[in-house]
C-alpha cells in the first residue's frame, strides 16, 4: 500500500516472548491505528495515535504498548506474547479521517506457538 | 456503543448480476462511513467514502448510499464480475473520536 509499510510480514514467536510490531508511513499523516483482525471478531482497535507521543487506547489494549516517537513509526509492542495474540495485525493512518478516511498497510500475520 | 452489522455474510452470484451489500448501524452519531474490500490474506483497500452530510458516492460500477437517520448503508455493484470476489467490509467514524468501528464483512463469490 502506498505510503505505509508493516513489518515484519509474517512472524512466529514463543509465548512469553516480547514482540515489537513497526508500522512506518511516508505520507506524514498526523493519525496512525493499530487493529487486530480475527475470524468471528472482524477488526478491533488495539491503540491510536493522534500525535507524536500522544497515544490512547482503543477496545482490546490488554497485553499491548505502543510508542511513537517519530511522526513516521508507530510501534506495537506485545510485552508477553500469548496464544491469544495470534492475529493478523493492521496499521492505518490518516491526516483527517473526517475528510480522507482511513489507508491500511498489508498486515503482519503474528502466530504464537 | 456502535455495533454494525453486515448482512448477509456470504453471497454467491453469477457474473452480470447486479447485487447489494447491506451495512446497518445502531449509533447515528457518525461522522462518515467507508467501505473497505479485503482480498484473501491482503490488506484493506478503501472503495468508497461517505460524508455523514452525504446522501451517496459512486465510483465506477460501484454505488453506496447513507441513511444516517435509520442506520444503514447499502453497496451496490454493478454488472459484477469475477474479479470484484472478496469480502467487503464497512466501518463507521465515531463522531466524537474518528474511531473506526467495523463490521464482520459480506464475503461474495461472483462465479464465471
Amino acid at each position: 500500500d502506498a505510503g505505509i509499510t508493516q513489518s515484519p510480514r509474517h512472524k512466529v514467536t514463543e509465548t512469553g516472548t516480547p514482540v515489537t510490531l513497526r508500522c512506518h508511513q511516508t505520507e506524514n499523516h498526523r493519525y496512525m491505528y493499530w487493529y487486530r483482525q480475527d475470524p468471528g471478531h472482524g477488526l478491533r482497535l488495539i491503540h491510536y495515535s493522534y500525535g507524536v507521543k500522544d497515544t490512547d487506547k482503543g477496545e482490546v489494549s490488554d497485553g499491548y504498548s505502543v510508542s511513537r516517537s517519530k511522526t513516521e513509526d508507530f510501534l506495537l509492542t506485545l510485552e508477553s506474547a500469548t496464544s491469544s495474540q495470534t492475529s493478523v495485525y493492521f496499521c492505518a493512518i490518516s491526516e483527517s479521517w473526517e475528510d480522507y478516511g482511513y489507508t491500511f498497510g498489508s498486515g503482519t500475520r503474528l502466530t504464537v506457538v | 456503543k456502535q455495533e454494525v452489522t453486515q448482512i448477509p455474510a456470504a453471497l454467491s452470484v453469477p457474473e452480470g448480476e447486479n447485487l447489494v451489500l447491506n451495512c446497518s448501524f445502531t449509533d447515528s452519531a457518525i461522522y462518515n462511513l467507508q467501505w473497505f474490500r479485503q482480498d484473501p490474506g491482503k490488506g484493506l483497500t478503501s472503495l468508497l467514502l461517505i460524508q455523514s452530510s452525504q446522501r451517496e458516492q459512486t465510483s465506477g460500477r460501484l454505488n453506496a448510499s447513507l441513511d444516517k437517520s435509520s442506520g444503514r448503508s447499502t453497496l451496490y455493484i454493478a454488472a459484477s464480475q469475477p474479479g470484484d470476489s472478496a469480502t467487503y467490509l464497512c466501518a463507521v467514524a465515531s463522531s466524537n473520536t474518528g474511531k473506526l468501528i467495523f463490521g464482520q464483512g459480506t464475503t461474495l463469490q461472483v462465479k464465471p
